[in-house]
């Protein structure tokens, strides 16, 4: 099956600083990406929407420059976290979308975010 | 709009027992709909999907789900329930964007198996 990798698996910084995690789709291109963030016991809540070689779509509520998204090749998208805060800890999760499989979105692993 | 409705943010059932795990959607079109299962610290692992084809949709682990279409509803089942099934159960409901498949997710649906 098609895999995503999400790296790194947890981190932890200091208040101010910027975050990057990086979203892989191992096996599979995938000209879509999306980023979600969950709160404890809570579901995923979708941030962004990132295409390859155009500019994420952020969702309502979401700040743009706060969650920096790249999306360079068909293969990887990175979330920066910048000046980040105590209450941006959470849990992040990438997903990308398998065009051959009825658009199927593949999970990542999640990155454990805590902000000091 | 989609949007995807679980009742029940806890169900407790004993091993051995008939699992059931609600869901109801809302949808302007046809939808596709899936149910996801995740464990402690972890991303999320499909379950099922249902993309139109037959109604009653089997998956891993021994889960199923049949699409209702009168009903709205698109509920998991499992006849016997194990321990490694104690999980958070999502179900969601996609909507084609220009560049993939968006998914919305409902609250989720915390499963606690008993012996």
């Amino acid at each position: 099956g098609a895999v995503v990798s999400q790296h790194p698996s947890r981190v932890i910084c200091k208040s101010g600083t910027s975050v990057k995690i990086e979203c892989r789709s191992l096996d599979f291109q995938a000209t879509t990406m999306f980023w979600y963030r969950q709160f404890p016991k809570k579901s995923l809540m979708l941030m962004a929407t990132s295409n390859e070689g155009s500019k994420a779509t952020y969702e309502q509520g979401v700040e743009k420059d706060k969650f920096l998204i790249n999306h360079a090749s068909l293969t990887l998208s990175t979330l920066t976290v910048t000046s980040a805060h105590p209450e941006d800890s959470s849990f992040y999760i990438c997903s990308a979308n398998e065009p051959r499989s009825y658009n199927e979105q593949f999970f990542g692993p999640g990155t454990r975010l805590t902000v000091l | 709009a989609q949007s995807v409705t679980q009742l029940g943010s806890h169900v407790s059932v004993s091993e051995g027992a008939l699992v059931l795990l609600r869901c109801n959607y809302s949808s302007s079109v046809p939808p596709y709909l899936f149910w996801y299962v995740q464990y402690p610290n972890q991303g999320l692992q499909l379950l099922l999907k249902y993309t139109s084809a037959a109604t009653l949709v089997k998956g891993i682990n021994g889960f199923e789900a049949e699409f209702k279409k009168s009903e709205t509803s698109f509920h998991l089942t499992k006849p016997s329930a194990h321990m490694s099934d104690a999980a958070e159960y999502f179900c969601a409901v996609s909507t084609l964007t220009g560049g993939g498949n968006k998914l919305t997710f409902g609250t989720g649906t915390q499963l606690k198996v008993e012996l």
